[in-house]
């Protein structure tokens, strides 16, 4: 079945440093999410990657979807202490419909 | 506007014991989602409901049911508690299942003895 993978599991960061964490899945997926998720809170959506080789912004954070549609990506640049929290991708594929497969995440801690 | 509403926050549980997680939205959304979150293993879907009326089972769905009491509510139901199912739970819900972004509930915290 669809597997997605994540890495790094962990990731500290000094602030201001960037850091990227990537996403790969054993199949093509029609789309990708990215998730945020707070210690204590719940996953909160970040963005939606949909077109091969798609690229986004959202401030200091970049999204990319790969070429074949098999993996992903997330920069952030100088990383603050707000960013600190447990990153999720998930991906959908095509004959799997409305069952997002999620990575195990990347959890992020910033230190001063 | 509420959002995904889930009771309890809390619970501990006795192995054998039976309970209900409850879930709620208020967004109109079609589709709504049980996920439970175990330290390194990401969210693992239990069940889903695609519209009203009907249910499937995700990649966990063993020792769990769930229904979909009308559009706005999906419970998920524990038959007897084991061990093996502490875990954070979350429910989800999503307007259109392929292209719309997983509005997640603040999740219930589940200890079982």
């Amino acid at each position: 079945g669809q597997q997605v993978m994540q890495i790094p599991q962990y990731q500290h960061v000094q602030e201001g440093e960037d850091f990227t964490t990537y996403c790969n899945s054993s199949t093509t997926l029609s789309n990708i999410q990215w998730y945020k998720q707070r210690p204590g809170g719940h996953p909160v959506f970040l963005i939606q990657l949909v077109k091969s080789g798609e690229v986004k912004k959202q401030k200091r954070l970049t999204f990319q979807f790969g070429e074949a549609k098999k993996n992903s990506s997330l920069h952030i640049t100088a990383t603050q202490t707000t960013d600190v929290g447990t990153y999720f991708c998930a991906g959908l594929q095509d004959d799997s419909w409305g069952k997002l497969q999620f990575g195990a995440g990347t959890q992020v801690v910033v230190t001063p | 506007n509420a959002g995904v509403t889930q009771t309890p926050k809390f619970q501990v549980l006795k192995t054998g014991q039976s309970m209900t997680l409850q879930c709620a939205q208020d967004m109109n959304h079609n589709s709504m989602y049980w996920y439970r979150q175990d330290p390194g293993m990401g969210l693992r879907l239990i069940y889903y409901s695609a519209s009203e009326g009907t249910t499937d089972k995700g990649e966990v769905p063993n020792g769990y049911n769930v229904s979909r009491l009308n559009k706005r509510e999906f419970s998920l139901r524990l038959e007897s508690a084991a061990p093996s199912q502490t875990s954070v739970y979350f429910c989800a819900s999503i307007l259109d299942m392929q292209f719309s972004p997983l509005h997640f509930g603040n999740g219930t915290r589940l200890t079982v003895t």
